[in-house]
């Protein structure tokens, strides 16, 4: 059974939109995490948080931003939806030992 | 460049077989290397983690396997079910030293037919 959890799971919007994504966990994970995610490729990082007040930038370029004012909650917004932001966004989370738990992931389709 | 290269890309099999996936990894220095199963339009769900130190991992009927030394990882699925059919990823952490990153490779697309 999931633990974190993202909403919504599939979210389609026009062109120009603010748009929130929402990603919780139940856990108490400090480290939290976004993922961009497109058909048949591989994830690729795009936020990182280590805990409240900390957020960074992953190895992917992305216009979205994150705030992480609650260690169990971590959104990730868009100010202005592009048909090039279209695509599968995962959130993830990691406890003290190596393990991750991904969200089931929010797929965005912008027209 | 960190790399996580799988093979096959696809594979279709019967029910009942068995079948190996194939992770070769460039990633150094290596913290751990984790299988996940990603049903389509979810998220990873993970199989096994294995640290450089360990050779072999079961998870019911998945057996993964490491050679750190060649850099290369295995992900045996014994009597195939319908319910394997999915994308099985192969992960390798980095080792940073005060946080860990992750190295995805771009997953072998599991079938299995009737």
């Amino acid at each position: 059974e999931a633990d974190i959890y993202q909403t919504p799971r599939y979210l389609v919007i026009g062109t120009g939109k603010k748009i929130t994504l929402e990603c919780s966990q139940t856990m108490g994970h400090d480290k939290m995490y976004w993922y961009q995610q497109d058909p048949g490729m591989e994830l690729h990082l795009i936020h990182y948080s280590y805990g409240v007040n900390s957020t960074e930038k992953g190895d992917l370029s992305s216009e979205s931003t994150v705030s992480r004012i609650r260690t169990e909650h971590f959104p990730l917004t868009l100010e202005s939806a592009r048909p090039s932001h279209t695509s599968q966004y995962l959130c993830a989370s990691q406890g003290n030992d190596y393990g991750y738990t991904f969200g089931s992931g929010t797929r965005l389709t912008v027209v | 460049k960190n790399q996580v290269e799988q093979s096959p890309q696809s594979l279709i099999i019967l029910e009942g077989k068995n079948c190996t996936l194939q992770c070769n990894y460039t990633v150094s220095p290596f913290s751990n290397l984790r299988w996940y199963k990603q049903d389509t339009g979810r998220g990873p769900v993970s199989l096994t983690i294995m640290t450089f130190s360990e050779n072999t991992k079961s998870n019911g009927r998945y057996t993964a396997t490491l050679d750190a030394d060649t850099k290369q990882s295995s992900l045996h699925i014994t009597a195939s079910q319908l319910s394997d059919s999915a994308s099985y990823i192969c992960v390798v952490s980095l080792n940073t030293g005060t946080a860990s990153k992750l190295t995805f490779g771009t997953g072998t697309r599991l079938q299995v037919t009737l």
